[in-house]
């Protein structure tokens, strides 16, 4: 069973910010905060990771709370084509078999 | 050139046969894995190769016969095919600086 819960969708309107919570109240302290994004019928397609600071790369960001019990992915100016299902994931960086368990995602919906 | 490479795309076959999805790639990892979506979405881990050895078998059937002959290379055999094996297979492989899995195009399968 996934460990992390997100709202089944969510709606944004084009060139705003998009914000997508993920609660995982049971990670450990050795488990990462995986974000990945599935466009439809293409594969899941990885966006960014962290620990516990606040992460940010060329697709988006990463806020993770201070308790890590909850973290919030941030597109900065969402477009049409980041219209996808977001899965929020919780894993152990360095283990062995490095499996992804995906839970249902949020389905983000960006309007013109 | 891509980096992870599945064929066929869509494959439409008769229930009780046999059936063999290829996946490559391109990257170097050591670590390859296969997941099955469903028709209602949901995202799940079949098996997963290290260096062409099996590390994960998550309860699948005997019908599922993962091989890797080497480790750029994780196929999927599946014999006497069911209605309920019908869904979309992606391949993945695991590895680079951010520790993460790198998805193929996916095959649909379709079992008449």
């Amino acid at each position: 069973d996934a460990k992390t819960t997100q709202p089944p969708s969510m709606d944004c309107a084009e060139g705003r910010a998009a914000n997508l919570p993920c609660n995982h109240s049971t990670i450990s302290g050795n488990e990462y905060v995986y974000w990945y994004r599935q466009i439809h019928s293409q594969g899941p397609q990885y966006i960014i990771h962290g620990l516990k600071n606040n992460e940010t790369n060329e697709m988006a960001s990463l806020i993770i709370t201070e308790d890590r019990k909850s973290s919030t992915l941030i597109l900065p100016h969402a477009t049409l084509r980041d219209t996808a299902v977001y899965y929020c994931i919780v894993r152990v960086s360095s283990s062995n078999t490095g499996k992804l368990i995906f839970g249902q995602g949020t389905t983000l919906q960006v309007k013109p | 050139d891509t980096a992870v490479s599945q064929t066929p795309k869509y494959l439409v076959t008769q229930m009780g046969n046999d059936k063999s999805i290829k996946c490559e790639q391109n990257l170097g990892h050591d670590t390859m894995y296969w997941y099955k979506q469903d028709s209602k979405k949901f995202l799940k881990i079949m098996f997963s190769y290290n260096n062409k050895e099996l590390i994960i078998n998550e309860t699948v059937p005997n019908r599922f016969s993962p091989k890797s002959p080497d480790k750029a290379h994780l196929n999927l055999h599946i014999n006497s095919l069911e209605l309920g094996d019908s869904a979309v297979y992606f391949c993945a492989s695991r590895g680079g600086s951010t520790d993460t899995q790198y998805f193929g195009p996916g095959t649909r399968l379709t079992v008449l």
